[in-house]
């Protein structure tokens, strides 16, 4: 019962290195998105995808890039990161089903600290 | 375009008291709405859904109906105890979508 894994669960990272947030899922389910959690915010999405090969910007996406290249991994690259990008990251994945209402299952986070 | 707006808190409450959060949204079409709930230091998980007008969710004794007149979602329960403390998160999917608007959440506290 693995659902959606997160790695790492902390981090730490210096201004301007770059690094990548690892989710996997085993639900076989089409989508796939990142959030990002601040206070005073609620969640906010940064990318999402709908299938391998298939991606697309949320709301948040400056300064992040995704991939999809298989249906069970979906990957949030830091290229250059900032102390803006200070935030937990939540993986979040789902069926796509018409008429709406699907369960999105989340991810456990990861806590990420730039300094 | 979609929103979703709650209460924000942080509010504490004595064990048994009664918790109301509000929780109103903004969407085109008719959307599915959520309550999502995050306990210290985890992950969200889902807590209840409604995916039609006057359908009521309800999950370890908390209670929501979607109100389609009111555009209300509001979470319910009527004797808390100090391990629902946690961020409770409102939240909606615009039919034909599988994006999550999320409100900003709410932190709860629960004293024995």
């Amino acid at each position: 019962n693995a659902g959606v894994t997160q790695t790492p669960k902390f981090q730490v990272l210096k201004t301007g290195q770059s690094m990548t947030l690892q989710c996997a899922q085993d639900m076989n389910h089409e989508y796939m998105s990142w959030y990002r959690q601040d206070p005073g915010m609620g969640l906010r999405l940064i990318h999402y995808s709908v299938g391998a090969g298939i991606t697309d910007q949320g709301e948040v996406p400056n300064g992040y890039n995704v991939s999809r290249s298989t249906t069970e991994d979906f990957p949030l690259r830091l290229l250059s990161a900032a102390p803006s990008q200070t935030s937990v990251y939540f993986c979040a994945s789902s069926y796509i089903r018409t008429g709406g209402g699907n369960t999105i299952y989340f991810g456990e986070g990861s806590w990420l600290t730039v300094v | 375009g979609n929103s979703v707006t709650q209460m924000e808190g942080p509010v504490t409450l004595s064990e048994e008291a009664f918790l109301t959060i509000n929780c109103t949204y903004t969407a085109t079409g008719y959307p599915s709405l959520f309550w999502y709930v995050q306990y210290p230091g985890e992950g969200l998980q889902l807590l209840l859904k409604a995916t039609k007008a006057d359908d009521k969710g309800s999950n370890k004794g908390f209670e929501a109906t979607y109100r389609k007149e009111t555009t209300s979602f509001h979470l319910e329960k009527g004797s808390v105890q100090v391990s629902d403390s946690a961020v409770y998160f409102c939240a909606l999917i615009r039919g034909g979508s599988e994006k999550l608007v999320f409100g900003k959440g709410m932190k709860l506290t629960v004293n024995p």
